[in-house]
This record gives structure tokens, C-alpha cells and sequence, in this order.
């Protein structure tokens, strides 16, 4: 059965470094999303990507935050310095159509800020 | 606003015991989905179940069985029989705006032997 996977599974990064997340979604899935879960919290919405653009992004995703897909298959978060509040997993998420609505997300990647 | 609220935050029962987590939803929108997933211990996100709002038959599959009613915004979750496999954090969801999904802040669930 196709999976979204996410690479790496966990990440370790000093305050103020660039980090890069990957993610591989499903590959006949058109929309891309993601999102983020503090330790212990809810999962929380960063960002959807379609057609090469992005669709929405919630409050969180600031300038800090971007999102790529430089091929045709990676889907990736970078965060441009980042703090100890950004500490978190961070899931990726891919849907076939906007009409199907489920999206099916990847194992996720603890990021740890020290 | 939409906003999901689930407002057990741990659920404590005894294996074979039936469990029912709630939810309740706000939206203004008239064409909404709602979704439940499931964390287990391993941290990932387990789609389980779609439901969307012009369809408000209850659905089982096997033990699980979902309660949608609109006059009282909520989409109720009951596992029958509850095994300590089914020991997780589950999630309710909704669907607001281009796709993303707005979560309630979970409910844990621990079954004992």
C-alpha cells in the first residue's frame, strides 16, 4: 500500500540553524500539507501546497518557514533559524483530490531544538 | 470560527469494556468533512474514518462505530470491546478552507488487561 514518508525520523539542530524536513507523499496525491505537534498538544495546520504554490498557511508559518517541491517527488519544510519553540513533530500529509478530502500523513520527524 | 472540541482528555477503561469518545464541532459552513485519526504509541497518524455532512448515517466497521448527528454537532466514536491495542491518543477532525484540518486537542485512551 503507498505511504507518505518522511526523512529524517528525528532531528537534532542548535538554535539558529537552517533545517531542512523531507517528505515523500503518495505519489499520484496532488495536494500537500504541513503540520506540526508540540509535545503532548494538538496537531496544528502550517501549511497546504498545490499546483506548485501554496495554498494556505496558518499563523505560524512565518517567514522563517518555506516549502518546496524541488522534483517530482519531495515535498520539503525548511525553517531558516530555528528556535527552541519549534521543537516538534512535524508531519507531512499528502490527498489525491481536494473533492476526497482524507489525507494520509507520513510517520512524522521529531525536531529537537537545543 | 471552526473549532473541534474534545473535551475528554484521558479515558481510563477495562479491556472488553465498550468506550465512546466524543467530539463536538462549530463550522458555518454547510459542506464540511469530519474525520477521526488515531496515535498510537509510535507517534503516527492513523486515518480511521471520513464523514461528510449530507450523510449522516452511522457507520460501523467491526468494532468501531461512529455517531453523526448534526442537530447537536457531534461525530461520537465508540470502540466495542476494547482491547489494549486500541490504547492511543484518538483525534477528531474537521476540514476548514483548502484542505486543512483542524483538530481537537485528542483524547487519550488507555485500556488495561
Amino acid at each position: 500500500e503507498p505511504e507518505v514518508t518522511q526523512t529524517p525520523s528525528h532531528q537534532v539542530t542548535q538554535m539558529g540553524q537552517e533545517v531542512i524536513l523531507r517528505c515523500v507523499p503518495i505519489s499520484n496525491h496532488l495536494y500537500f500539507y504541513w503540520y506540526r505537534q508540540i509535545l503532548g498538544q494538538k496537531v496544528e495546520f502550517l501549511v497546504s501546497f498545490y499546483n506548485n504554490e501554496i495554498s494556505e498557511k496558518s499563523e505560524i508559518f512565518d517567514d522563517q518557514f518555506s516549502v518546496e517541491r524541488p522534483d517530482g517527488s519531495n515535498f520539503t519544510l525548511k525553517i531558516r533559524s530555528t528556535k527552541l519553540e519549534d521543537s516538534a513533530m512535524y508531519f507531512c500529509a499528502s490527498s489525491e483530490r481536494t473533492e476526497t478530502y482524507e489525507q494520509y500523513f507520513g510517520p512524522g520527524t521529531r525536531l529537537t531544538v537545543t | 470560527a471552526q473549532k473541534v472540541t474534545q473535551a475528554q482528555t484521558e479515558i481510563s477503561v477495562v479491556e472488553k469494556e465498550d468506550v465512546t469518545l466524543d467530539c463536538v464541532y462549530e463550522t458555518r459552513d454547510t459542506t464540511y468533512y469530519l474525520f477521526w485519526y488515531k496515535q498510537p504509541p509510535s507517534g503516527e497518524l492513523v486515518f480511521l474514518i471520513r464523514r461528510n455532512s449530507f450523510d449522516e448515517q452511522n457507520e460501523i466497521s467491526g468494532r468501531y462505530s461512529w455517531n453523526f448527528q448534526k442537530s447537536t454537532s457531534s461525530f461520537n466514536f465508540t470502540i466495542t470491546a476494547s482491547q489494549v491495542v486500541d490504547s492511543a491518543v484518538y483525534f477528531c477532525a474537521l476540514i476548514g478552507g483548502y484542505n486543512k484540518l483542524i483538530f481537537g486537542a485528542g483524547t487519550r485512551l488507555a485500556v488495561h488487561p
